[in-house]
């Protein structure tokens, strides 16, 4: 696609259910990355997938989250019972290099989660 | 371990302005600075990518400078225009990892 695709944009949970988020990359990108934004609050790290190598799951805050992505397609965040703490907006951005090819990062819309 | 900081962290002008964002870094050993911009409610938009190797890029009105030694970067916004009206935000990659390290950002606001 022209850019880099999430679903769902809104979504609202009740605390201790499982959500799972999409992302959709630009087409040819190889690198991933899933980044989560607190209200007022900057960009954290969370998971990073290039090509086929082992992904880089240091960002991930508890064993509660979870990422796949197959091949150099479609990737989904799960997070496992939900918490109200978990509540953020989960971005995800794509390059057509990881970043030691120096590669420029594009942004999707972002998934906005609530849990009450 | 890599900081980013962005100053100020708000500001407003009138419309018409030349202004100037700041961002600076702990870490030189960098690939590239980028610059994004978000709106609320929305994702970050691309703005600039500078290569450690270059001093600056330009984009329109926009023109971003890269002084990786001082660890310093400065976004200058020409012609100011409510448009404008943003979240900055700077980030720079480690030389070593796969992380991108985002400043906090500089909210503007263009007045008409």
């Amino acid at each position: 696609g022209a850019g880099v695709s999430q679903s769902p944009s809104n979504k609202v949970t009740e605390k201790g259910k499982d959500v799972e988020l999409r992302c959709d990359p630009i087409s040819g990108h190889t690198a991933l990355y899933w980044y989560r934004q607190r209200l007022g609050q900057g960009l954290e790290f969370l998971i990073y997938f290039q090509g086929n190598s082992a992904p880089d799951k240091s960002g991930l805050p508890s064993d509660r989250f979870s990422a796949e992505r197959t091949g150099e397609s479609v990737s989904t965040l799960t997070i496992q019972r939900t918490q109200q703490e978990d509540s953020a907006v989960y971005l995800c951005a794509s390059s057509r290099t990881g970043l030691a090819g120096a590669g420029e990062l594009f942004f999707g819309e972002g998934s906005r989660l609530t849990v009450l | 371990k890599q900081e980013v900081t962005q100053i100020p962290a708000a500001l407003s002008v009138p419309e018409g302005e030349n202004l100037v964002l700041n961002c600076s870094f702990t870490d030189s050993a960098i690939y590239n600075l980028q610059w994004f911009r978000q709106d609320p409610g929305k994702g970050l938009t691309s703005l600039l990518l500078i290569q450690s190797s270059q001093r600056e890029q330009t984009s329109g009105r926009l023109n971003a400078s890269l002084d990786k030694s001082s660890g310093r970067s400065t976004l200058y916004i020409a012609a100011s225009q409510p448009g404008d009206s943003a979240t900055y935000l700077c980030a720079v990659p480690m030389e070593y990892g796969n992380k991108l390290v985002f400043g906090a950002g500089t909210i503007l606001r263009v007045k008409s």
